[in-house]
């Protein structure tokens, strides 16, 4: 019974492709994140939803557009892909974000993207 | 830009010594913190979280933190193989509630 699931865990394309991450969780949480982790292990927030509604929408290039149809699913696309967007992508959930932020964040096992 | 620093890794401890991972913050109104540690290859996995200052114990790890000289401290004693890992300290803060990460340090615990 995984709790935060990714789809594809490997994902390997060439640039200028266009390619979709999804993620579900299974876990009731309100809020879903997406993270990017590079090479040098660096993890940095994305995105973030809650109830469906973007809450968080860091300095991403707006090649890359998340969707929510529903708070238990969190989706990523990509388009024209870079060969500086390969990394492990992490999605994530908490619930009550509201709440000083004191609830812990699940991750997801991460989709490791290759842009040949 | 707020910002959470990590010592420059890695470290390399014997099995049976305390490892004493640090972390410095620079929003002075962040609200809670934590420490996730990574195994290569695998997802973030939460493993302390502080919210007070003061020393927080669970087994064999103290999360310490003193928000007035925003710092936040990890010691795991009677270190294991098993602890060896990436460690990444986090920081909530702001009114979307954004958790920022450090760039972690890699520990290694030698038999």
């Amino acid at each position: 019974d995984t709790a935060v699931s990714q789809t594809p865990k490997y994902l390997v394309t060439q640039m200028g492709n266009d390619k979709s991450i999804k993620c579900e969780q299974n876990l009731g949480h309100d809020t879903m994140y997406w993270y990017k982790q590079d090479s040098k292990k660096f993890l940095k927030i994305m995105f973030s939803y809650n109830n469906k509604e973007l809450i968080i929408n860091e300095t991403v290039p707006n090649r890359f557009s998340p969707k929510s149809p529903d708070k238990a699913h969190l989706n990523l696309h990509i388009n024209s892909l870079e060969l500086g967007d390969s990394a492990v992508y992490f999605c994530a959930s908490s619930q009550d974000w509201l709440a000083g932020g004191r609830k812990t964040q699940y991750f997801g096992p991460g989709t490791r993207l290759l842009v040949l | 830009q707020k910002e959470v620093e990590q010592n420059s890794g890695p470290l390399s401890v014997p099995e049976g010594a305390i490892a004493s991972l640090n972390c410095t913050y620079s929003d002075r109104g962040s609200q809670s913190f934590f420490w996730y540690r990574q195994y290569s290859g695998k997802s973030p996995e939460l493993i302390m979280s502080i919210y007070s200052n003061g020393d927080k114990e669970d087994g064999r790890f103290t999360a310490q933190l003193n928000k007035a000289s925003q710092y936040v401290s990890l010691l795991i004693r009677d270190s294991q193989p098993s602890d060896s890992a990436t460690y990444l300290c986090a920081v909530r803060s702001g009114a979307n509630s954004k958790l920022t990460f450090g760039k972690g340090i890699t520990l290694s615990v030698r038999p």
